[in-house]
């Protein structure tokens, strides 16, 4: 069981280069969402959905996109890759049938240089 | 807006000796409530949920939580800790209102374990 895939693990940008992190759940749930993890600030919610095809912004959105084309996936793109957005990205997913608890993956941590 | 406020970065214990890390919250309407673990290089573990009845709730590995709403707490608790136990805590909140649980955690507390 695997639960919350994320690839890569590891990830080195120069400023401008653009990058799309892959996350892949096997638990059929239908909410899943990004964060990034910054020192001293906790987990900052980036886009969530909640099914197929639907994507909402979440508490620091600017300079990210999102895809949800399968049930599955949810796909973070940084078009222009800034430092700013040197950081631990997370993926999570959830399901209402679970009380909503967020089952996490291990996380993508990207360095832009 | 909800917010959570955890106001210890860390938290020193030796091993066998109760713990308490602080979370304290801000919602509108009643509060779930949440505390997750993350270990070195790892994804956020789930500990234990508060959403409604008995006030103590009791999670994974010997681990407690106290919600009390008249002081927005949430405390998390063990009665005897462990070397292992040492590890980063979140405390998280999340309205019931919306179709998603859109989570918003504390700056974390670092708990450190000691023989």
């Amino acid at each position: 069981n695997a639960g919350v895939t994320q690839t890569p693990k590891f990830r080195v940008l120069k400023t401008g280069q653009s990058m799309t992190l892959l996350c892949a759940q096997d638990m059929n749930h239908e909410y899943m969402y990004w964060y990034r993890q910054d020192p001293g600030m906790g987990l900052r919610l980036i886009h969530y959905s909640v099914g197929e095809g639907t994507t909402a912004k979440g508490e620091v959105p600017d300079g990210y996109n999102v895809s949800r084309l399968k049930k599955q996936n949810f796909l973070l793109g940084l078009e222009s890759a800034a430092p700013s957005q040197t950081s631990v990205y997370f993926c999570a997913s959830s399901t209402r049938d679970r009380g909503n608890i967020q089952y996490f993956g291990a996380g993508t941590r990207l360095s832009v240089l | 807006a909800q917010s959570v406020a955890q106001p210890e970065d860390q938290v020193n214990v030796a091993e066998g000796n109760p713990l308490t890390v602080k979370c304290t919250y801000s919602v509108s309407g009643n509060p779930y409530l949440f505390w997750y673990v993350q270990y070195p290089n790892r994804g956020l573990q789930f500990l234990l949920k508060y959403i409604t009845g008995d006030n103590l709730v009791k999670g994974s590995y010997g681990f407690e939580a106290e919600f009390n709403k008249s002081q927005t707490s949430f405390h998390l608790k063990k009665p005897s800790a462990l070397v292992s136990d040492s590890a980063l805590y979140f405390c998280a909140v999340s309205s019931p209102t919306g179709t998603a649980s859109k989570l918003t955690f504390g700056t974390g507390t670092r708990l450190q374990v000691t023989l």
